[in-house]
């Protein structure tokens, strides 16, 4: 494998289920991203892990919980979600560094992501 | 904060004819990266092109190109020689300050680009 795989690709579930997608980088990056991308809205950037320990949340409904074992791994687990939480949950990573590193330390680089119904 | 504006819902071209898509942003840092992804029906975000701030010269990419205007804010991706395979949603983004060692990205609404036969 290579790039950024996720699975599952496609999930239907009911509001009182939980379950988990999974996000694995093969790209030796440090950063990953949970974004979160609804018909005719922009990406929306829910969660950041940089080396292992989240950097961001930006105001997520606690049913949404992120978990990042290793730099090549990132889970987003959930649990009594809603309806309108049905989307596209994209995960992407890169090199993290500081500000002018290398062009490529400043790409993300996505996955194929989970298209999650939620009945 | 920073925000990104793509002004074209849609787009569309003849093959094998150019196309050029708006971006313009808002912001008060004077370095950053501006990029263009590519989502076609697969869903699959693919990098199309990238331009530092600080770099005065156009990047380009095959038959991908960009027109940056820093002091206007503009950011706006030229395509060459439009294939069928160019069909898709194009996101500008807009890369934020460093987090901690990642990168906050900022996104545009999406052009849907269609290339006609």
């Amino acid at each position: 494998e290579t790039g950024v795989t996720q699975t599952p690709r496609h999930l239907v579930m009911g509001m009182t289920n939980k379950k988990s997608l999974k996000c694995e980088q093969h790209l030796g990056h440090n950063a990953m991203y949970w974004y979160k991308q609804s018909a005719k809205k922009p990406l929306e950037l829910m969660f950041v892990y940089s080396l292992e320990e989240r950097v961001e949340n930006n105001s997520v409904p606690s049913r949404f919980s992120p978990e990042c074992p290793n730099s090549s791994h990132l889970f987003l687990h959930l649990h009594t979600l809603q309806p309108e939480d049905s989307a596209l949950y994209l995960c992407a990573s890169s090199q993290g560094g500081t500000s002018g590193g290398p062009p490529d330390q400043e790409t993300q680089y996505f996955g194929p992501g989970t298209r999650l119904l939620v009945l | 904060a920073q925000t990104v504006t793509q002004s074209q819902p849609e787009m569309s071209v003849q093959e094998a004819e150019t196309v050029t898509l708006s971006c313009t942003y808002d912001t008060s840092e004077s370095d950053y990266y501006l990029f263009w992804y590519k989502q076609p029906p697969s869903r699959q975000m693919i990098l199309v092109i990238r331009q530092e701030a600080y770099k005065q010269q156009n990047a380009t990419e095959n038959r991908f190109s960009v027109n940056f205007q820093k002091a206007a804010k503009s950011f706006s991706l030229k395509i060459s020689d439009s294939q069928l395979g160019d069909a898709a949603m194009y996101f500008c983004a807009y890369r934020s300050q460093a987090l901690q060692g990642a990168q906050k990205l900022v996104f545009g609404q999406g052009t849907r680009l269609t290339i006609n036969p």
